[in-house]
């Protein structure tokens, strides 16, 4: 079936500064894009709608200068958690929408801790 | 607004038993539902899904019916196998498409041999 993946898988930072997460879709092409993000015990809430060669798409609350959103292929969708700081501690998934299908297809998420 | 209540786990069962998932919702308009699981180490999957009104989505033993009368979309199975252990969401579309996702808390299954 279809793969998505994400990279890294969880990462540890400094308050302050910079996290890049991929996601890919690996053998499919996905013109849509999801980001999503987690906090324990709590439902995936949805930050942007990425497109392929446009600007994403921010749900109302989600800061779009915080979390820079590249799509710049059909294959590869990148989130930027810029000067992360501690609140921003959270697990992130990505999922990408098969083109021809509309099936999303999910990555197996990035936890991101900040201290 | 849009919303999915389901039933806080996590659930417990021995193998064999009978699995029921309470999932509500709340929508405007006419909504497509799904369920997805999440096996350890692994992103979500579609389980089953139903786009309209009484459509039952069923898949690997599971089954859920779309109730607008009492807006649910409980998940069910029959027999639960250990295998089966997986965190468990319900979740909506607005639109009736699979953009724009709204999902429930989810529920953590365990099956115990």
């Amino acid at each position: 079936g279809a793969v998505v993946s994400q990279h890294p898988s969880w990462v540890i930072c400094k308050s302050g500064t910079s996290v890049k997460i991929e996601c890919r879709s690996l053998d499919f092409q996905a013109t849509t894009m999801f980001w999503y993000r987690q906090f324990p015990k709590q439902s995936l809430m949805l930050m942007a709608t990425s497109n392929e060669g446009s600007k994403a798409t921010y749900e109302q609350g989600v800061e779009k200068d915080k979390f820079l959103i590249n799509h710049a292929s059909l294959t590869l969708s990148t989130l930027t958690v810029t000067s992360a700081h501690p609140e921003d501690s959270s697990f992130y998934i990505c999922s990408a929408q098969d083109s021809y299908t509309d099936t999303q297809y999910f990555g197996p998420g990035t936890r991101l801790t900040v201290l | 607004g849009n919303s999915v209540t389901q039933m806080e786990g996590p659930v417990t069962l021995s193998e064999e038993a009978f699995l029921t998932i309470n999932c509500t919702y709340t929508a405007t308009g006419y909504p497509s539902l799904f369920w997805y699981v999440q096996y350890p180490g692994e992103g979500l999957q579609l389980l089953l899904k139903a786009t309209k009104a009484d459509d039952k989505g069923s898949n690997k033993g599971f089954e859920a019916t779309y109730r607008k009368e009492t807006t649910s979309f409980h998940l069910e199975k029959g027999s639960v196998q250990v295998s089966d252990s997986a965190v468990y969401f319900c979740a909506l579309s607005p639109q009736g498409g699979s953009e724009k996702l709204v999902f429930g808390k989810g529920t953590k299954l365990t099956v115990n041999p």
